[in-house]
């Protein structure tokens, strides 16, 4: 497609549950980003994939959270264990790198809306 | 520690008033700096980005930010504003290998 998709939409689900939310990137796009949105509070970086490399981690809240990207395309966030905390808009966005990275544009997808009862 | 600072949590200008939303950051060096937008329901996209260069620079839909390395900030201007500004604003500094966006500026335009 033309632009970043995430599925689904909205999400409600029952605390304790599991939930897995997918992103689709910009067809090209090498770089992958994951971000949480709250209520009242900006972006929270989660999770960085570049090509094969190892991604960054270092945003991920608990071990409850994880995700990987298949074949360098799809990504799929994966939430264990669901807690009322974790109820946030979840927003992935692509790009494509070349050269200095800090220069990167990335291109957001519409985000999958998270309600845990 | 790296942060960036959106100082007005909440912004109500008249369509047709000007506009200025601040951003502040604090960074060992330099950082690359954007603006995104994000309207109701969407996913955010760029405004504008400063690499280096000319200060002031252009972005989309009539909008314009000011870097000031002195003052550590790079504020986003636009002259006269439309009703279909109304959204969130996110200033991002970026190092490349940190991902840092503001906790944004929401925007309201009455008529």
């Amino acid at each position: 497609g033309a632009g970043v998709s995430q599925s689904p939409s909205n999400k409600v689900t029952e605390k304790g549950k599991d939930v897995e939310l997918r992103c689709d990137p910009i067809s090209g796009h090498t770089a992958l980003y994951w971000y949480r949105q709250s209520l009242g509070q900006g972006l929270e970086f989660l999770i960085y994939f570049q090509g094969n490399s190892a991604p960054d981690k270092s945003g991920l809240p608990s071990d409850r959270f994880s995700a990987e990207r298949t074949g360098g395309s799809v990504s799929t966030l994966t939430i264990q264990r669901t807690q009322q905390e974790d109820s946030a808009v979840y927003l992935c966005a692509s790009s494509f790198t070349g050269g200095n990275l800090a220069k990167n544009i990335q291109y957001f997808g519409a985000g999958t809306r998270l309600s845990v009862l | 520690a790296q942060s960036v600072t959106q100082p007005d949590i909440h912004i109500t200008v008249s369509e047709g008033a000007s506009l200025e939303l601040r951003c502040n950051y604090s960074y060992g060096a330099t950082p690359y700096l954007f603006w995104y937008v994000q309207s109701p329901g969407q996913g955010l996209q760029l405004l504008l980005k400063y690499f280096s260069g000319d200060t002031l620079v252009q972005g989309i839909k009539g909008f314009e930010a000011e870097f000031k390395r002195s003052q550590s900030s790079f504020n986003l201007r636009k002259p006269s504003v439309h009703w279909s500004d109304a959204a969130e604003y996110f200033c991002a500094p970026n190092t490349g290998n940190q991902f840092y966006f503001g906790t944004g500026t929401s925007l309201t335009v009455i008529p």
